[in-house]
């Protein structure tokens, strides 16, 4: 069974640029997460879909963060303008019945 | 909401030796999930143990809900098992959201 996939793994960016990510869920999971994690921390959760229906965003810095899930599979997570804080892992999971998360290899995203 | 506390947040084993790292949380849960964070960022799911005893090779796992605190065992440490691990938590009343403590670092050294 294939794991999360997520790419880019690296990406470095100046800010103001804006960036997008994308996320494949493990066949068959409803749900998928993004987090970010700072180094030195625990993963923050951005949002969470439950097919392609918004569960929760309340962590999710709108006026510069998006994310969309359109078809329940994939999905991508962007940001736009990117600003120096940004910097950070963008972990993408998926789960099945929103019990055990599994989760991708990350993306490290520097803001210079 | 929920505060999870784990502690020690830093440890150094020898490689062989056994340890345990605890989890505390505030309020009851109806979902708890240990992780282990590899040295390269990688989270790999070890347990999901709301209550109960669960082993997994030299991994072993114990929740007793009702004093809200989980423990993970990890016996005859290998320098695989360096990296940070990390509890988390949910329940109902936060939409199944999982709230994460900081971790514990360990380094098994050779």
């Amino acid at each position: 069974e294939a794991g999360v996939a997520q790419s880019p793994r690296y990406k470095i960016i100046e800010k103001r640029q804006s960036v997008a990510f994308w996320c494949n869920p493990i066949s068959g999971h409803a749900t998928l997460y993004w987090y970010q994690q700072i180094l030195g921390q625990g993963p923050k959760l951005l949002i969470q879909f439950q097919n392609n229906g918004v569960v929760d965003d309340s962590q999710l810095p709108k006026d510069r963060f998006s994310a969309e899930r359109l078809k329940g599979v994939d999905s991508t997570l962007k940001i736009q303008p990117a600003k120096l804080e940004d910097s950070a892992v963008y972990l993408c999971a998926s789960s099945l019945g929103g019990r055990t998360q599994f989760f991708g290899p990350g993306t490290r995203l520097t803001v210079l | 909401g929920i505060q999870v506390e784990q502690s020690p947040p830093d440890l150094i084993l020898q490689e062989g030796a056994n340890s345990t790292l605890r989890c505390n949380f505030s309020d009851s849960v109806n979902n708890l999930q240990w992780f282990h964070q590899n040295p390269w960022g990688q989270l790999i799911n070890l347990f999901y143990i709301p209550s109960g005893t669960k082993q997994n090779g030299r991994l072993s796992a114990t929740t007793v809900a009702t004093e809200r605190y989980s423990l993970l065992y990890i016996s005859s440490s290998q320098t695989t098992d360096s990296g940070v691990y990390f509890c988390a938590v949910s329940n109902a009343g936060n939409n199944r959201k999982l709230i994460w403590g900081l971790g514990t670092s360990l380094a098994v050294n050779p």
